[in-house]
């Protein structure tokens, strides 16, 4: 009950394109949903997070959107552009656990020229 | 900007010998953590550390491993007899709080660990 699955395991896309990354979780008292960003060699970086009581956030070219019935979230990436190839790790926690973060698999994203 | 920082970099250790890993968080955070991933793998939590104790630790965490905060500014994960399966890389984190900021991790680039 404490996995998070992500979807795709890899992904390439197109200069300009947009990408999408999708999670889905099955604990229902997860209430804190972040991405992280790992560039090779690096630690994750927090991208982006959302809390369940709204449906979509956006920063910049990021986007999350939060389905909290479906028990989904994905990441959209808008005009990706080749330095967002990275990997991106979605997660969840239960606010009070100490940070506890239960990750997703990752995706690899490879934006092409 | 204030960073997360690990040492060393990359370690190779024979089987059975002990390992320490050191990490120096981010001066103001409070909550201290270490994950772990293997090649290719997520990454996976290992323990988490609060004034001076351990608040909650997930079953990879055992008796082999261990975290000290020893001097005010160091927070070092020990594992005392290493196995082939601990290959990975080890990050440390730190956040500056719990409550609305549950899940603002910081982490560091990492500590390879080779087990030989």
């Amino acid at each position: 009950q404490q996995q998070v699955k992500q979807s795709p395991q890899s992904l390439i896309v197109q200069k300009g394109g947009i990408s999408i990354i999708n999670c889905a979780y099955e604990n229902t008292a997860f209430d804190y949903f972040p991405w992280y960003q790992q560039f090779p060699g690096k630690g994750p970086a927090l991208l982006i997070a959302i809390r369940p009581d709204v449906s979509e956030k956006k920063e910049g070219r990021f986007t999350i959107s939060f389905n909290k019935s479906a028990k989904q979230f994905s990441l959209h990436i808008m005009d990706s552009q080749p330095g967002d190839s990275a990997t991106y790790f979605c997660a969840a926690s239960i606010t009070g656990t100490a940070s506890k973060l239960t990750f997703g698999t990752g995706t690899r994203l490879q934006v092409t020229l | 900007e204030p960073e997360v920082t690990q040492t060393p970099s990359h370690q190779v250790t024979q089987m059975g010998q002990e390992v320490i890993l050191r990490c120096v968080p981010i001066s103001n955070h409070l909550y201290f953590y270490w994950y772990r991933q293997i090649l290719g793998q997520k990454v996976e939590f290992l323990v988490s550390f609060y004034n001076n104790e351990i608040s909650e630790k997930s079953e990879i965490f055992d008796d082999q491993f261990s975290v000290e905060r020893p001097d005010g500014s160091n927070f070092t994960l020990k594992i005392r007899s290493t196995k082939l399966e601990d290959s990975a890389m080890y990050f440390c984190a730190s956040s500056k709080r719990q409550g609305l900021d549950t899940g603002e991790l910081f982490f560091g680039e990492g500590s390879r660990l080779t087990v030989l």
